[in-house]
C-alpha cells in the first residue's frame, strides 16, 4: 500500500517564476492538505482540499493556489515566487473518518 | 500568536533512560492531539495521538499524557533508543476536521 507520494523531491526556481508541486494521497484517503515548513519552524497550514474543492485555507496569499482531481490527487501552485517561499512543502492525506494525517516526504523548494 | 508551543528546542537523553517532551496549547477548542516524529529529508511520521476524553494513551514505549485543565501534554519514551533521535512535533486540532496546528518541534538526541 503506497503511502503519500510527492513530486518532485527537490526544486530550484528563480524569483518571479511559477511552480507546481504534486501529491498523491494514501489509498483510501479523500482529503489532501498542504503545509509549508520553513527552517526551524513547525509545518504551517496552507489549505485543504476535499471533493475537489478548497475547504479551508490558512494565512497564505492568493499566490498560493491548488487543485484536487477526481482521483483525489492534488497540486499546489505558487505564482510570482519570492525568496521567502523557500521551504519544505508537505502534503498530508486523511479521511473524514480518521483524524490522523499521513505525510509525504515533502518537496524542498529553493527560490534564488 | 502561537496556539501550540514546544518550549524546549532540544533535549539530550542517555540511551535506556526516559525522554519527556512537553507541549502547551492555548486554544480550548482543540480536542485531539498528535505527536509526529521527523527525520531529516523525510516527512513527519505519525507516532501517537490522544483524544480530549482521555488523559493517557500508551503504545509500546510511547505514552502521551494530557492535562486539559493546564492545557498541557507530554510524550514519554521509555526506554529511549538511539533510533529515537529525531525532531518531535506536537500537533492539535478540533475533531470537526480542522487542520493540524503544529508546534515548532523539539530535537531529541539519544546518546548511546
Amino acid at each position: 500500500d503506497a503511502g503519500v507520494t510527492q513530486s518532485p523531491t527537490h526544486l530550484i526556481k528563480t524569483r518571479g517564476q511559477q511552480v507546481t508541486l504534486r501529491c498523491s494521497p494514501k489509498s483510501g484517503h479523500d482529503t489532501v492538505s498542504w503545509y509549508q515548513q520553513a527552517l526551524g519552524q513547525g509545518p504551517q497550514f496552507i489549505f485543504q482540499y476535499y471533493e475537489e474543492e478548497e475547504r479551508q485555507r490558512g494565512n497564505f496569499p492568493d499566490r498560493f493556489s491548488g487543485h484536487q482531481f477526481p482521483n483525489y490527487s492534488s497540486e499546489l501552485n505558487v505564482n510570482a515566487l519570492l525568496l521567502g517561499d523557500s521551504a519544505l512543502y508537505l502534503c498530508a492525506s486523511s479521511s473524514r473518518t480518521e483524524f490522523k494525517a499521513f505525510f509525504g516526504q515533502g518537496t524542498r523548494l529553493t527560490v534564488v | 500568536d502561537q496556539q501550540v508551543k514546544q518550549n524546549s528546542p532540544s533535549l539530550s537523553v542517555q540511551e535506556g533512560r526516559i525522554s519527556i517532551l512537553n507541549c502547551d496549547y492555548t486554544n480550548s477548542m482543540f480536542d485531539y492531539f498528535l505527536w509526529y516524529k521527523k527525520y531529516p529529508a523525510e516527512g513527519p511520521t505519525f507516532l501517537i495521538s490522544i483524544s480530549s476524553i482521555k488523559d493517557k494513551n500508551e503504545d509500546g514505549r510511547f505514552t502521551v499524557f494530557l492535562n486539559k485543565s493546564a492545557k498541557h501534554l507530554s510524550l514519554h519514551i521509555v526506554p529511549s533508543q538511539p533510533g529515537d533521535s529525531a525532531v518531535y512535533f506536537c500537533a492539535a486540532m478540533n475533531s470537526g476536521n480542522t487542520p493540524l496546528v503544529f508546534g515548532k518541534g523539539t530535537r531529541l538526541s539519544v546518546i548511546a
